[in-house]
C-alpha cells in the first residue's frame, strides 16, 4: 500500500507570496492532519480535516488555511509569507484520527527568502 | 512550561548499548502515547503506540508508560548504527476532545557509533 505523499518536496518563495502544499493520504484514510516542524518549536499541529470538514485547528494565524477534497486529498495554503514560515510542513493520515494512529508523509521543505 | 518535555540530547552510544529515551508531560488528560523515529530529511515513522500504563514490547523496542508519574520511556536494546535518528514522543488527548492533534516532545537526537 502506498504511503502518504506530499508535493512539492521543496519550495522556495519570497516574503509576501503565497504557497499551496498538497497531501495525498494512504488509500482508505479519511483524516488528514497538518503539522509545522521547525528547529525552535518542534512539531506543531496546524489543523485536521475529516470528510472535507475541518474538525480542529491549532494556534496559527489565519494566513494558514487548508481544505480537503472528496477523495480525501488535502491542501494547505499560506498567504503573505513571512521569513518565520520557513519550515518542514508535514501531513499525516489516519483512518479515523480518534481511534487510529497517524502516518506521516515525507514533508514539504519551505524556504522563505 | 511545555506540555511535553523531552531531553533533546544529543545522545551518543556505542553499538550494542541499551538506549533509554524519556518524556514527561503535565496534562493528565493525555491518554494515548506514541514514539516516532525521524531520519534526516524524512517524515516521522511510527515505532510504538500505547494506551495503558505498563510495558509494550516490539522486537528490540520497549515502550513504558507510567501515568501516575506522567512519564513515558522508550528502550532500545542492542542498538544499531541504523537506529541513529531523532526520536519523538507524541501524545494525544482522550477520544473526542481534540481531533487529529498530537502533541510532540522536542525530539532526542541519537547517534549509535560502530
Amino acid at each position: 500500500k502506498a504511503g502518504v505523499t506530499q508535493t512539492p518536496r521543496y519550495l522556495i518563495k519570497t516574503r509576501g507570496q503565497q504557497v499551496t502544499l498538497s497531501c495525498s493520504p494512504i488509500s482508505g484514510h479519511r483524516s488528514v492532519s497538518w503539522y509545522q516542524q521547525t528547529p525552535g518549536q518542534g512539531l506543531q499541529f496546524l489543523f485536521e480535516y475529516f470528510s472535507e470538514t475541518q474538525r480542529n485547528k491549532g494556534n496559527f494565524p489565519g494566513r494558514f488555511s487548508g481544505r480537503q477534497f472528496s477523495n480525501s486529498r488535502s491542501e494547505m495554503n499560506v498567504s503573505t509569507l513571512e521569513l518565520g514560515d520557513s519550515a518542514l510542513y508535514l501531513c499525516a493520515s489516519s483512518r479515523d484520527s480518534e481511534k487510529s494512529t497517524q502516518y506521516f508523509g515525507p514533508g514539504t521543505r519551505l524556504t522563505v527568502l | 512550561q511545555k506540555e511535553v518535555e523531552q531531553d533533546p540530547g544529543p545522545l551518543s552510544v556505542p553499538e550494542g548499548a541499551i538506549v533509554s529515551l524519556n518524556c514527561t508531560y503535565s496534562n493528565s488528560a493525555f491518554q494515548y502515547f506514541m514514539w516516532y523515529r525521524q531520519y534526516s530529511r524524512k517524515g516521522p515513522e511510527l515505532l510504538m503506540y500505547t494506551y495503558s500504563s505498563g510495558n509494550k514490547e516490539d522486537g528490540r523496542f520497549t515502550a513504558q508508560v507510567d501515568k501516575s508519574s506522567k512519564y513515558i520511556s522508550l528502550f532500545i536494546r542492542d542498538s544499531q548504527p541504523s537506529d541513529s535518528a531523532t526520536y519523538l514522543c507524541a501524545m494525544k488527548l482522550v477520544w473526542g476532545t481534540s481531533y487529529g492533534k498530537l502533541t510532540f516532545g522536542q525530539g532526542t537526537i541519537l547517534t549509535v557509533h560502530p
